[in-house]
């Protein structure tokens, strides 16, 4: 049984562009959680998932938006990078508000 | 802001239990108190939770105070690959999922 996966594991963009990162949940889960991690900081909840809906919100500006597909699987969507947006982003999926399971997570950097 | 406190460093020998504290002094009645922790850059993996009950499972014991104001993280017998940060949050579960707030956790550092 696959966890939680993500794609890509890396990647580059340069300030201005636009990135979208996808998630996977583990299998038989329905929600999908966001979270981005700063170097040397712990996650910061960006965005949940539920029903193909955003069911909550943490303190991020609307540049970052997402999406739910049928399938449950998810994308995390950045307009305009900003040099400060780099950072391990974090896909999490759960069955409802049973226990929570993190994939290894999108390094993006932005030059 | 994370409703945990923790150290933000211990130190524990290879083989020893290592004990990790966590203070949530403002618990309520509905939360679970849940522990992950991260190695070097990876995902947080999810090690053990637990509601009032201690809980122990293949990895690690949860011992919760009778208050539940406080509770701590025993790994039985701790290795090299055991070295982490690991993070105390406290969530209520929903409908639809948790939100999980993370702190600062503690860096855990396991030493020959």
């Amino acid at each position: 049984d696959a966890g939680v996966t993500q794609s890509p594991t890396h990647l580059i963009k340069t300030r201005g562009q636009q990135v979208t990162l996808r998630c996977s949940p583990k299998s038989g889960h329905d929600t999908v959680s966001w979270y981005q991690q700063a170097l040397g900081q712990g996650p910061q909840f960006i965005f949940q998932y539920y029903e193909e809906e955003e069911r909550q919100r943490g303190n991020f500006p609307d540049r970052f938006s997402g999406h739910q597909f049928p399938n449950y699987s998810s994308e995390l969507n950045v307009n305009a990078l900003l040099l400060g947006d780099s950072a391990l982003y974090l896909c999490a999926s759960s069955l409802g508000g049973q226990t929570m399971f993190f994939g290894q997570g999108t390094r993006l950097t932005v030059v | 802001d994370a409703k945990t406190t923790q150290p933000p460093s211990m130190d524990c020998a290879e083989g020893r239990a290592a004990n990790l504290p966590c203070n949530h002094s403002t618990i309520s009645g509905n939360e679970y108190v849940y522990w992950y922790r991260q190695i070097h850059s990876q995902g947080p993996q999810y090690i053990i939770h637990g509601l009032k009950n201690n809980e122990t499972n293949e990895m690690a014991s949860l011992i919760i105070t009778e208050d539940r104001k406080s509770s701590t993280l025993i790994l039985p017998h701790a290795t090299l690959r055991d070295t982490a940060v690991y993070y105390c949050i406290v969530s209520a579960g929903r409908e639809y999922g948790n939100k999980l707030v993370f702190g600062a956790g503690t860096i855990l550092r396991v030493k020959s």
